[in-house]
């Protein structure tokens, strides 16, 4: 089956850092691009990261920039979202996609909650 | 930074109903470059909609996207049970990808 499955979500404080996991199944992982997507609670969507094929290129919305690092492992179909620094706008459901260029996605993955609160 | 405004935010129809959805871009989207996706509650959003007009694989002939540069439409023409959700457009042809607010058609 053609899958994407976040894990890694859950409750940190302001100022904490978190590390999401995606992995992929049943396609060729290591010719897509895939990217991060986030939801807030009740509202709408919101893109955050993109990684290249080979890893070599990423891209970050301004919300997240020089505190997400998007990486990803081709050997093991997975890639990553490592959150620092968060803040409690941070809070949301975060989706893996995939992406296809020159960027509609059109895999998601189930989600996984982060809330940033003390 | 694209802005796109959707309109209306909530769209009450009965089923077998028309549903017309707007998405408005704040500047001309290059190659009309605009997706629409569907979300119902708890799931992820689904792609409908690539290029302002292509359909997905396995999209229904009732749905249907349409509109150029800054002005595009998501055309559902006989409403089924399974439309009600909430739809967002995004645009992928400027850096960053930008999603508008969303549109929530509810049952009347």
């Amino acid at each position: 089956e053609v899958q994407l499955l976040e894990s890694g979500g859950g409750l940190v404080q302001p100022g904490g850092s978190l590390r999401l996991s995606c992995a992929a199944s049943g396609f060729t992982f290591s010719t897509s691009t895939l990217s991060w997507v986030r939801q807030a609670p009740g509202q709408g969507l919101e893109w955050a990261s993109t990684i290249s094929v080979t890893g070599s290129t990423t891209y970050y919305g301004d919300s997240v920039k020089g505190r997400f690092t998007i990486s990803r492992d081709n050997s093991k179909d997975t890639v990553y979202l490592q959150m620092n620094s968060l803040r409690a706008e941070d809070t949301a459901v975060y989706y893996c996609a995939r992406e296809v260029l020159p960027g509609y996605f059109d895999l998601w993955g189930r989600g996984t909650l982060v809330t940033v609160s003390s | 930074e694209i802005v796109l405004t959707q309109s209306p935010g909530i769209l009450s129809l009965s089923p077998g109903e028309r549903a017309t959805l707007s998405c408005r871009a704040s500047q001309s989207v290059r190659s009309n470059f605009l997706a629409w996706y569907q979300q119902k509650p708890g799931q992820a959003p689904k792609l409908l909609i690539y290029g302002a007009s292509s359909r997905a694989t396995g999209l229904p002939d009732r749905i249907v996207g349409s509109g150029s540069g800054t002005d595009f439409t998501l055309t559902i023409s006989r409403l089924e049970p399974e439309d009600f959700a909430v739809y967002y457009c995004q645009q992928y042809g400027n850096s960053p990808l930008t999603f508008g607010g969303g549109t929530k058609v509810e049952i009347k």
